[in-house]
């Protein structure tokens, strides 16, 4: 079984701020591990994954990710927050089932005020 | 390449009515995948399907629910009578085939918002 722990459902940072969301998985095999962002009232648009090449994973709009096997963690960073990153951010792991469908954390809104 | 859509983007309607949402996945991809998202919540997986063939249920889809991709190309979700814990928004996803990190990125439609009232 795969599960995903976001830590803090909502995040606020001030704009130009480092910004960092935490996410610790659990799985039994490998896993992919994925970040993507959701705006209101709409669907998920993939930042960036991680499936086994490099530990580190650049991503769009300047988010990145470190896969740390040893503290099962996948944290998103940004250097610098911007307005527009406001939205909810999910973290999510994939490949335990033998098939490709993926498990979610709860999400952490990314609040910026500036 | 439009990218996954999803008709209709919203619906509402009464309790024990049925009702079903189209999910059509970008056209090269063989797997399309159907979640649940609830308020406040991450989505939560309810089927999947490898061209026409549904090789996946989770627990969640109970009876009243059954899902369809009979060409493998545009799949429906159906919901019969009902309740108002189905409120949610239903999310559809695709992903290509290829290898595992590829076929495992699925990419999301804009969902559709299911009220029941």
């Amino acid at each position: 079984a795969q599960s995903v722990t976001q830590l803090g459902s909502h995040v606020s940072v001030s704009e130009g701020a480092l910004v960092l969301l935490r996410c610790n998985y659990s799985s039994s095999v490998p896993p992919y591990l994925f970040w993507y962002v959701q705006y209101p009232n709409q669907g998920l648009q993939l930042l960036l994954k991680y499936t086994s090449a490099a530990t580190l994973v650049k991503g769009i709009n300047g988010f990145e990710a470190e896969f740390k096997k040893s503290e099962t963690s996948f944290h998103l960073t940004k250097p610098s927050a911007h307005m527009s990153d406001a939205a909810e951010y999910f973290c999510a792991v994939s490949g335990g089932s033998g098939y490709s469908t993926l498990t979610f954390g709860k999400g952490t809104m990314l609040l910026v005020s500036p | 390449d439009t990218g996954v859509s999803q008709n209709p983007r919203h619906k509402i309607t009464k309790r024990g009515q049925n009702v079903t949402f189209r999910c059509d996945p970008i056209s090269e991809h063989n797997r399309l995948y159907w979640y649940r998202q609830t308020l406040g919540q991450g989505p939560e997986f309810l089927t999947y399907f490898q061209n026409e063939a549904q090789l996946e249920k989770s627990r969640l889809l109970s009876d009243r629910f059954s899902a369809e991709r009979p060409k493998g190309s545009f799949s429906t979700l159906e919901i019969q009578r009902t309740e108002q814990g189905d409120s949610a928004m239903y999310l559809c996803a695709s992903s290509p085939p290829g290898l595992a990190g590829v076929k495992h990125e699925q990419f999301f439609g804009p969902g559709t918002r299911l009220t029941v009232l």
